[in-house]
């Protein structure tokens, strides 16, 4: 079965130093890979997806993932983080054949210090 | 643009009773999902729908009932909750082209 899995429960950084949460994968073929944030108390936002062609994906708020095939991830960056950041980060894919199933890492919580 | 509205946003229940968390979206997408937030575990698919008429199960559905009478609807009913149902939930809609999923602001039970 196919899953995404984030080794990080927890990070904390300085404000303005960068950040990298990990995540992979494991699928057969090229997968769609997604990364979501939730803010305290809020619904999940997509911050950026890839589906294929370029390996490196902008997305909003600054971040940015690379797909690496032959490391099997789809690690999120920042090069400098603000103290909004702070929120828990999800890695998420759908299930191959059938988008209408999404299926979610376990999620990564940013702490961010001043 | 409302999105996806979820009601109620908090609930306490008793062990055995029933209720339904609502969920609907405006944004005509045919694809809808509710998920189950617990510590340490991420989200996890409860039962899901690819349009009116049509629903299927997750993860983890045990417990729960759903139905797709409108695009726009996707109730979620416990029947008879169990502690174990302690839980936040979510609905999303899924936006089939760009493969991107919009969520509801969550709801947050407490079966005691």
């Amino acid at each position: 079965a196919q899953s995404v899995t984030q080794p990080d429960i927890h990070i904390t950084v300085s404000e303005g130093a960068s950040l990298e949460l990990r995540c992979n994968y494991s699928y057969g073929a090229t997968p769609y890979l997604f990364w979501y944030v939730q803010s305290p108390g809020q619904g999940l936002q997509l911050l950026l997806k890839y589906f294929s062609g370029d390996t490196l994906v902008q997305g909003i708020k600054g971040f940015e993932a690379e797909f690496k095939r032959s490391q099997s991830s789809f690690n999120l960056r920042k090069p400098s983080v603000h103290w909004s950041d702070a929120a828990e980060y999800f890695c998420a894919a759908p299930y191959p054949g059938g988008y209408q199933k999404v299926t979610f890492g376990t999620g990564t919580k940013l702490q961010v210090i001043p | 643009n409302a999105g996806v509205t979820q009601t109620p946003k908090f609930q306490v229940l008793k062990t055995g009773q029933s209720m339904t968390l609502q969920c609907a979206q405006d944004m005509n997408h045919e694809y809808m999902s509710w998920y189950r937030q617990d510590p340490g575990m991420g989200l996890r698919l409860i039962h899901y729908s690819v349009g009116a008429g049509i629903t299927d199960q997750g993860e983890v559905p045990n417990g729960y009932n759903v139905s797709r009478s409108t695009t726009e609807d996707f109730p979620l009913r416990l029947l008879s909750a169990a502690p174990s149902q302690t839980s936040v939930y979510f609905c999303a809609s899924l936006d089939s082209g760009a493969v991107e999923a919009f969520f509801g602001q969550g709801t947050r039970l407490t079966v005691v």
